[in-house]
């Protein structure tokens, strides 16, 4: 099994600041990793694939990078609407999850 | 725009076996992978697998060998059968539609397994 691990558990953070979630992976993934967002109560969200790639009607101030073992998911400029968890998740060897990041308020 | 709906029962009894439908709405289903996730607070989120819209599947290991999938493209629809639960297998599944990854969720359904 390819282990995803995600750092940090939880962030806080206030509006306006520039938030960064990394995850590795156990062994190289290459590029195909994809972030979702999840609220309380809602199915995770879709928000990148193939490790950059935004998916269409995401905000442009979510953005992905990284290759291989180690990525990262950024958003320039937190929103009142952004505050929720964050999972990656690998798809080159099968599917497996990373325990999710809890961006909360400061 | 695509929707897709779990149905089922919310409780199952330990050793039964465990038999959702996701209703697809919005695209026709032939064309496209289809997955089954489950989340709970013990295992986080964890992919079951999933299933091409000819009948192809592919399946977590770790639960392949109770683990079936299947289409029906008349009904729009796909559905997940697991065996032999137990208390483990208490989660909210969600159904989705593409496979590499998982591009848009149902809502999910609560399934609880106890006697």
């Amino acid at each position: 099994d390819i282990q995803m691990t995600q750092s940090p558990s939880t962030l806080s953070a206030s509006v306006g600041d520039r938030v960064t979630i990394t995850c590795r992976a156990s062994q190289s993934v290459s590029n195909w990793l994809a972030w979702y967002q999840q609220k309380p109560g809602q199915a995770p969200k879709l928000l990148i694939y193939r490790a950059s790639s935004l998916k269409s009607g995401v905000p442009s101030r979510f953005s992905g990078s990284g290759s291989g073992t180690e990525f990262t998911l950024t958003i320039s400029t937190l929103q009142p609407d952004d505050f929720a968890t964050y999972y990656c998740q690998q798809y080159d060897t099968y599917v497996t999850f990373g325990q999710g990041t809890k961006v909360e308020i400061k | 725009q695509v929707q897709l709906q779990e149905s089922g029962p919310g409780l199952v009894k330990p050793s039964e076996t465990l038999s959702l439908t996701c209703s697809v709405s919005g695209v026709s289903i032939s064309g496209f992978w289809w997955s089954w996730i489950r989340q709970s607070p013990a295992k986080g989120l964890e992919w079951i697998g999933y299933i091409y819209y000819s009948g192809s599947t592919k399946y977590n290991p770790s639960l392949k060998s109770r683990v079936t999938m299947s289409v029906d493209t008349s009904m729009n629809q796909f559905s997940l059968n697991v065996r032999s639960v137990t208390e483990a297998d208490t989660a909210i599944y969600y159904c989705a539609k593409g496979g590499e990854p998982p591009e848009d969720w149902g809502q999910g359904i609560l399934v609880t397994v106890s006697s």
